[in-house]
């Protein structure tokens, strides 16, 4: 089954600097890579997705990209600010629809 | 619509008490997930249902838990018994076909 491994499992940077969150995944059947960030006490929320057909995705000051012969991808945050501070997930999609997560990365801006 | 529902928000329980958690997935969804949250194990799938169908059970781990599904608006997830090793926080999320997965608020279990 589909295995989701997520890099780093804390992250520290600076307000005003870029933070990247990196994954992989196993099965090369999944299609569908949502992020999600979950504030402290609150339930996880999208943030971006991407699909298999698609390399890059931008939204403001998230983007994510996708290399699917690599099987990994990538959150970037640009110009962090101090409410980006939460935990982010990685998932994966495989062709059964079944959602499998990443272990999390807190993620803190320092102001 | 009000979004995926789940209750109670918080469950505190005595080891050896039958729990049972409540979903109800946003209307039209054809997906419900059920997750549990831990520090350790971040998110875990448990199981998952396509039109109140299980479709995979192979999260869940052990025998004294199991979900239902009887119709598109209702699941449960129900541990008998349970054990302090089982508190966590459990989530229910539902989604349409291959799209984004929306998550209740979560029951927070404490096992005594």
């Amino acid at each position: 089954g589909e295995n989701v491994e997520q890099h780093p499992s804390t992250l520290s940077v600076q307000e005003g600097d870029s933070a990247v969150i990196k994954c992989t995944y196993s099965d090369s059947a999944s299609n569908y890579f949502p992020w999600y960030k979950q504030e402290l006490g609150k339930r996880p929320q999208l943030i971006i997705d991407i699909r298999s057909n698609v390399g890059e995705k931008k939204d403001q000051r998230i983007a994510v990209t996708l290399n699917k012969t690599a099987k990994h991808f990538s959150l970037h945050i640009t110009e962090t600010q101090p409410e980006d501070s939460a935990v982010y997930f990685c998932a994966a999609m495989d062709s059964s629809y079944k959602l499998i997560f990443g272990s999390g990365t807190r993620l803190l801006v320092r102001p | 619509d009000a979004g995926v529902i789940q209750s109670p928000r918080h469950e505190v329980t005595e080891m050896g008490q039958e729990v049972t958690l409540r979903c109800k997935p946003i209307s039209g969804h054809d997906y419900l997930f059920w997750y549990r949250q831990t520090m350790m194990r971040g998110l875990e799938l448990l199981i998952y249902f396509n039109n109140n169908v299980p479709i995979d059970d192979s999260g869940m781990p052990e025998d004294r838990f199991s979900a239902k599904m009887p119709n598109a608006s209702f699941s449960t997830l129900k541990i008998q018994p349970s054990e302090p090793r089982d508190s966590a926080v459990y989530f229910c999320a539902s989604s349409p076909t291959g799209n984004e997965a929306f998550f209740g608020q979560g029951t927070r279990l404490t096992v005594v």
